[in-house]
């Protein structure tokens, strides 16, 4: 089975740091995405980890240790748009299961 | 750049209506999936497709069905729309190999069925 957890919603203030994690247990795993959605629009592909250790791409960076089962995503220097959705999935056998997604809202 | 693209954004139909989603990219991408979003549930996957002619069923397969004649072209099926269809459904493709993993999205659909 599958089963991916993160927070529900968070907030932070611009220019602040936030790091969402995510929790997973799974039956197969490959690697770990990060996508970031606005409301009404399609997820896009921040981050990919497929081995252990912090991944670094400008102001986000994303962490995964597969013997915990966790991985984080760190954002830097919060700007307003970066109010949105942020999607964990894990890519198993041949298919990619999502958590339900966190919800960060970003104030002045 | 990847582009996906889906048939309509919006869209309203009838109970026992038979609703058509149409997702096309090109990328030659050889997997195509369809997930609908539903607040509090997240994405969940429906059905994907591996080639031309051929299909699996995802976690929530019930009331759907898919066509894949072409490569670049996977169609999403109601045959007969129920209330509880309502929803955003979005399309995605990856390539084939290792290193193509990234599922790129299409703009989403969102239908009401009333």
């Amino acid at each position: 089975g599958q089963n991916i957890d993160q927070p529900t919603e968070m907030t932070a203030t611009e220019g602040a740091i936030v790091q969402i994690n995510c929790t997973y247990q799974t039956s197969g795993f490959n690697g770990l995405f990060w996508y970031q959605q606005h409301a009404g629009e399609a997820p896009t592909f921040l981050s990919y980890n497929v081995l252990d250790g912090l991944e670094e791409k400008g102001r986000f960076s994303s962490f995964l240790s597969r013997s915990k089962g966790y991985s984080y995503l760190l954002l830097k220097e919060l700007q307003m748009k970066d109010s949105a959705s942020y999607l964990c999935a894990v890519s198993g056998y041949s298919t990619l299961t999502f958590g339900k997604g966190t919800m960060l809202l970003v104030s002045p | 750049d990847v582009k996906v693209t889906q048939s309509s954004r919006y869209l309203v139909k009838r109970t026992g209506e038979k609703v058509f989603l149409e997702c096309v990219q090109d990328m030659d991408h050889e997997n195509m999936f369809w997930y609908r979003q539903d607040p509090g549930l997240g994405l969940r996957l429906i059905y994907f497709s591996y080639d031309v002619k051929m299909k699996e069923k995802g976690d929530i397969p019930e009331g759907y069905s898919v066509s894949r004649e072409k490569k670049e072209r996977f169609s999403l099926i109601l045959e007969s729309a129920s209330t509880n269809q309502t929803s955003m459904y979005l399309c995605a493709s990856t390539g084939p190999h290792p290193g193509q993993e990234t599922q790129y999205f299409g703009p989403g659909t969102r239908l009401l069925v009333l």
